[in-house]
């Protein structure tokens, strides 16, 4: 399974706009990108998927460069309540969704 | 109405004692995991079923038995429990045809403390 690598935390400003980046060199041809929030005492939610390109919907937006090789998270106009871990995960659900979550970029919303 | 629920939210015990867990979804899901969260925030996946039938086994300690009575539920045994075995434990579930990347849907986690 591909290896991912994101920063472990960013602060930002209510209204600014926050973009995540997470590396993934050895993605494979039939992975995809999929970004999760986790905020303290629930479980991850999922936030967005990708697979090329860009996908846009309600709550953010992913770009993935041609190789595929990394990955933007893009949360537009954040508020306080976007506090919280931003996982990026890259896998193929025809592995069996052996997927292991990494540590999370911490994302500190400040008034 | 919540779609993946466990139960207990909170479980303090002592080492050497037998315990389990609850996970119920009602997505129609026909894949359900359960993951391990660490004190370092990684999730590991421990185990997934599908349609009832156990398709993942990680290198997980055969004191962790899961059952999956249907396809709605799985539950997690816990035998002999470890001081290491604190963490917190998520239930998830996907719906999850075959060749079709689907997102996981995870409950809010069962906090293990093991005194």
């Amino acid at each position: 399974l591909a290896k991912t690598t994101q920063p472990i935390s960013m602060d930002s400003y209510e209204g600014q706009e926050v973009n995540i980046t997470c590396s993934h060199n050895n993605i494979a041809t039939n992975d995809y990108i999929t970004w999760y929030q986790q905020f303290p005492s629930q479980g991850p939610r999922f936030i967005i998927q990708g697979y090329k390109t860009k996908v846009t919907n309600e709550v953010a937006s992913l770009f993935i460069p041609a190789d595929r090789k990394s990955s933007t998270l893009s949360l537009p106009r954040v508020s306080l309540s976007d506090t919280a871990v931003y996982y990026c995960l890259v896998g193929d659900e025809r592995a069996g969704n052996k997927l292991t979550f990494g540590g999370g970029t911490r994302v500190l919303v400040k008034p | 109405d919540t779609a993946v629920s466990q139960t207990p939210k909170y479980l303090v015990t002592q080492m050497g004692n037998d315990k389990s867990i609850k996970c119920e979804q009602n997505l129609g899901h026909d894949t359900m995991y359960w993951y391990k969260q660490d004190s370092k925030k990684f999730l590991k996946i421990m185990f997934s079923y599908n349609n009832k039938e156990l398709i993942i086994n990680e290198t997980v300690p055969n004191r962790f038995s899961p059952k999956s009575p249907d396809k709605a539920h799985l539950n997690l045994h816990i035998n002999s429990l470890e001081l290491g075995d604190s963490a917190v434990y998520f239930c998830a579930s996907s719906h999850n045809p075959p060749g079709q990347n689907s997102p996981l849907h995870f409950g809010n986690g069962t906090r293990l403390t093991v005194t």
